[in-house]
């Protein structure tokens, strides 16, 4: 059972695109929305994160928007450029407890130059 | 600071052998979370490590088991590969259960089971 589902799972943008990655989660018992950024050879890192009460979070060039009545959130990515490439994983994490994120299956970004 | 480390880097083992992985946590963390990462999945989380104890555990098989020491490194087990292991298997670290929502993760160990 796949609590958090991610699409597309590969992307391909021209250089100063806009990159879009949705998710959509299951369990109302999430309060807690990272996204993680994965390049070949290294493991994730955290990139941008958001908590349900705050429909959307800015850093540079990175924007989260969350809709918690749709159970939805999606990462956009602005100016996408060729060091942005990598696979971007959404994550949720449950209310309470130790952090551990549940993960999407990832989206392989592309960006051409 | 060197981060999250891990060892070996690579590793090829036969169906049915044991295999150890070892991972030692960012300075300051004394909490250790395994993940299997499958090609072209998300990371799975498989158990996590605090004061020397499994606290929580993913669904995985008794197969896989674990270890924290005093150090607060740790070993991830598996026992009897088989040909699904292979994956990458990361280590991540953080503080104290329930103090923070950082986490750090190790560059993986890469496990084929042939």
């Amino acid at each position: 059972q796949q609590q958090v589902k991610q699409s597309p799972q590969s992307l391909i943008v021209q250089k100063g695109g806009i990159s879009i990655i949705n998710c959509a989660y299951e369990n109302t018992a999430f309060d807690y929305f990272p996204w993680y950024q994965q390049f070949p050879g290294k493991g994730p890192a955290l990139l941008i994160a958001i908590r349900p009460d705050v429909s959307e979070k800015k850093e540079g060039r990175f924007t989260i928007s969350f809709n918690k009545s749709a159970k939805q959130f999606s990462l956009h990515i602005m100016d996408s450029q060729p060091g942005d490439s990598a696979t971007y994983f959404c994550a949720a994490k449950r209310t309470g407890g130790s952090y551990i994120p549940t993960f999407g299956r990832g989206t392989s970004l592309i960006v051409h130059p | 600071d060197a981060g999250v480390t891990q060892s070996p880097t690579h590793l090829i083992k036969t169906r049915g052998q044991q295999v150890t992985l070892r991972c030692s946590p960012k300075s300051g963390h004394d909490t250790v979370s395994w993940y299997q990462q499958a090609l072209g999945q998300g990371p799975q989380f498989i158990f996590q490590y605090y004061e020397e104890e499994e606290r929580q555990r993913g669904n995985f098989p008794d197969r896989f088991s674990g270890h924290q020491f005093p150090n607060y490194s740790s070993e991830l087990n598996v026992n009897a590969l088989l040909l699904g292991d292979s994956a990458l298997y990361l280590c991540a670290s953080s503080p104290r259960p329930g103090t923070s929502y950082e986490q750090y993760f190790g560059p993986g160990t890469r496990l084929t089971v042939t």
